[in-house]
């Protein structure tokens, strides 16, 4: 149980294009997910808390014009990119926390992205 | 500053060794401890986890002790094995959010 998917797995576009993952948990429903993203040979960083049917929170530094979050089902958040530029480039991982018990969050196989 | 500090960086280990990592943290609010493995390409995936009431948890080949004292906690992998070779962040919680150390990346060696 606990499983999360990511689509794309990995998408190259050019600069200034938009794009858009998407981050689904199938076999139980999220109200909150996370959005994190990964530099090579670097730790996590949490981007932005989404919660279904409300704004996403963004972490300080994260400019929510330029990744913008939708959560509009239990099941479903997007993060889409727009604008993208090379130092975009990145690997994006999200998660989704259980809605009970240990509220653990369980992480998508996450999205590379590369802007040209 | 919420932050989680993590040593070594990499660590090499024989074939059957016990591998021990190690993480500090400072803000008295984080709430769970858990421990993620992570293959390149791949997202991270959960190991083990702990609360601040307890002072050790075990699961097969992994443990973590916590030593809420000294605000520290630690992982450690017997019998290492070369499928064990990947990178480990530890993270802890607080308000639902989860702060990651800075990973170490764990090689086992025939």
């Amino acid at each position: 149980g606990a499983v999360v998917s990511q689509h794309p797995s990995w998408v190259i576009c050019k600069s200034g294009t938009s794009v858009k993952i998407e981050c689904r948990s199938l076999d139980f429903q999220a109200t909150t997910m996370f959005w994190y993203r990964q530099f090579p040979k670097q730790s996590l960083m949490l981007m932005a808390t989404s919660n279904e049917g409300s704004k996403a929170t963004y972490e300080q530094g994260v400019e929510k014009d330029k990744f913008l979050i939708n959560h509009a089902s239990l099941t479903l958040s997007t993060l889409t990119v727009t604008s993208a530029h090379p130092e975009d480039s990145s690997f994006y991982i999200c998660s989704a926390r259980v809605p009970q018990g240990s509220y653990e969050q369980y992480f998508g196989p996450g999205t590379r992205l590369t802007v040209t | 500053q919420q932050q989680v500090k993590q040593s070594p960086q990499s660590l090499i280990v024989q074939k059957g060794g016990i591998s021990i990592i190690n993480c500090a943290y400072e803000n008295t609010a984080f709430d769970y401890f858990p421990w993620y493995q992570q293959f390149p390409g791949k997202g991270p995936a959960l190991l083990i986890a702990i609360r601040p009431d307890v002072s050790e948890k075990k699961e097969g080949r992994f443990t973590i002790s916590f030593n809420k004292s000294a605000k520290q906690f630690s992982l450690h992998i017997m019998d290492s094995q070369p499928g064990d070779s990947a990178t480990y962040f530890c993270a802890a919680r607080s308000n639902e959010k989860l702060t990651f150390g800075t990973g170490t990346r764990l090689t086992i060696i025939p």
